[in-house]
């Protein structure tokens, strides 16, 4: 079974505008990843988030989680064409194997 | 450093038939995962390799699924006989040596596009 579920399932936006996309989980995590995919690379991890941090950054990325609503969310700032792809929470629950979601579809328009 | 390596990145076969997959990992990396993603799905873990043992395959679908990794190093996945619902994108990942309590990153290879006709 797929722990996370990412929303929205598609998200359409201008280039320039911020880009939010969210993860839910159903059971106690380790860690939280966020994965871009897109035809071009393949899969490539984001950032991790540990069960006891509550916001990371990474470039124009910013990770939050909130443990206690099992949640967390991705926001992309003054997104690119670039930024079109696929992205998908996965959680584990210890080892550090990531169960991966549905993903969120992301289009940025030039 | 180069990536991970995967071939074919197509397939097309019929129901019935066999087919395999060839992964080449990053060199020094020890654990080797196999997904399969399934459109418009995430990718879901099929085998996890540490060096040339197998550290998790609950997962596969030990009945027509095959996978080795005889020296350590390179992989295979084997499908035989292929059903309609195998059609997927099969994805070959590796990282260095996993202790359990530290993130080895994963880096993914292109994948392999199965369709089963």
């Amino acid at each position: 079974s797929q722990q996370g579920e990412e929303d929205p399932q598609a998200l359409s936006i201008q280039e320039g505008e911020n880009a939010t996309m969210n993860c839910s989980y159903k059971t106690s995590i380790n860690n939280l990843q966020w994965y871009r995919q897109n035809s071009g690379r393949g899969l490539v991890h984001l950032i991790l988030i540990r069960s006891n941090e509550r916001e990371k950054h990474s470039g124009r990325l910013r990770v939050t989680l909130d443990t206690s609503k099992k949640s967390s969310s991705l926001l992309i700032t003054a997104s690119r064409a670039a930024d079109t792809a696929s992205y998908f929470c996965a959680t584990d629950s210890g080892g550090y194997i990531p169960t991966f979601g549905r993903g969120t579809s992301l289009i940025v328009h030039p | 450093e180069a990536g991970v390596a995967q071939s074919p990145r197509y397939k097309i076969i019929e129901k019935r038939q066999s087919v395999a997959f060839w992964c080449n990992p990053i060199s020094g990396h020890a654990t080797l995962y196999w997904y399969q993603q399934i459109l418009g799905q995430g990718p879901k873990l099929l085998i996890q390799f540490q060096n040339n043992g197998v550290v998790d395959d609950s997962q596969l679908p030990k009945d027509r699924f095959s996978a080795e990794r005889l020296k350590g190093v390179d992989s295979t996945l084997k499908i035989q006989p292929a059903k309609l619902e195998d059609s997927a994108v099969y994805l070959c990942a590796s990282s260095r040596a996993r202790t359990g309590v530290s993130y080895n990153e994963q880096f993914f290879g292109p994948g392999t596009r199965l369709t089963v006709l």
